[in-house]
């Protein structure tokens, strides 16, 4: 049973830093990994998606890298704004397509 | 095509009734995802369709969640005789899965949402 774990649940850096959210997975027989951004009260979206063949991609000041025999995906935000505050989100897609989420990062960046 | 649709968007019920949610999926989309997200929480697996077969249904959370998506369009997730511990949002999500698994496919897009408050 595929488990996704985030850390840190929740973290709080100044406007400007760079900072990196993790991801891990217990079962590495995936066929790709998704970050989604959730605002509150609102619904997900989706910021990217790595396939697993892919080592990263990236978007904007986003650039997310996935190692899949280890179990790990980082989603790096350069210069964070104030308004990149929402909860991060990680879910895996597994071989039978089940696609199943962390419990998400709560980031708050300081003006 | 505006996405994914959910309706409603928020359910006030009393313990005890029923509610049905309904699910819009982008149309070209042969996948569709039911999901349960409380507060502080990711969204929890609840099942999901190819076309209008029900791949799983082990996840949903008990006899009383009932989901399907008759005509493989648009899906309905009903809840029976609900309880206060139901309240939460209830999310669906659809996808293009083509036949080359090793395209590694299967974006989501998520709708915005039902919320159910049961009282």
């Amino acid at each position: 049973k595929q488990e996704v774990t985030q850390i840190p649940a929740a973290l709080s850096v100044p406007e400007g830093e760079n900072l990196v959210l993790n991801c891990s997975f217990t079962d590495s027989a995936i066929y790709n990994l998704q970050w989604f951004r959730q605002d509150p009260g609102k619904g997900l979206t989706s910021l990217l998606l790595i396939q697993s063949s892919q080592r990263e991609q990236t978007s904007g000041r986003l650039n997310a890298s996935l190692d899949k025999s280890s179990g790990r995906s980082t989603l790096y935000i350069a210069a964070s704004q104030p308004g990149d505050s929402a909860t991060y989100l990680c879910a895996v897609c597994g071989r039978d397509d089940k696609i199943i989420f962390g419990k998400g990062t709560r980031l708050h960046i300081l003006p | 095509d505006t996405g994914v649709s959910q309706d409603p968007r928020h359910k006030i019920t009393k313990r005890g009734q029923n509610v049905t949610f309904r699910c819009d999926p982008i149309s070209e989309h042969n996948r569709l995802y039911w999901y349960r997200q409380t507060l502080g929480q990711g969204p929890e697996f609840l099942t999901y369709f190819q076309n209008e077969a029900q791949l799983e249904k082990s996840r949903l959370l008990s006899d009383r969640f009932s989901a399907e998506r008759p005509k493989g369009s648009f899906s309905t997730l009903e809840i029976q005789r609900t309880e206060q511990g139901d309240s939460a949002m209830y999310l669906c999500a659809s996808s293009l899965r083509g036949r080359e698994v090793s395209l590694g496919a299967n974006v989501l897009t998520f709708g915005a949402g039902s919320r159910l408050t049961v009282l």
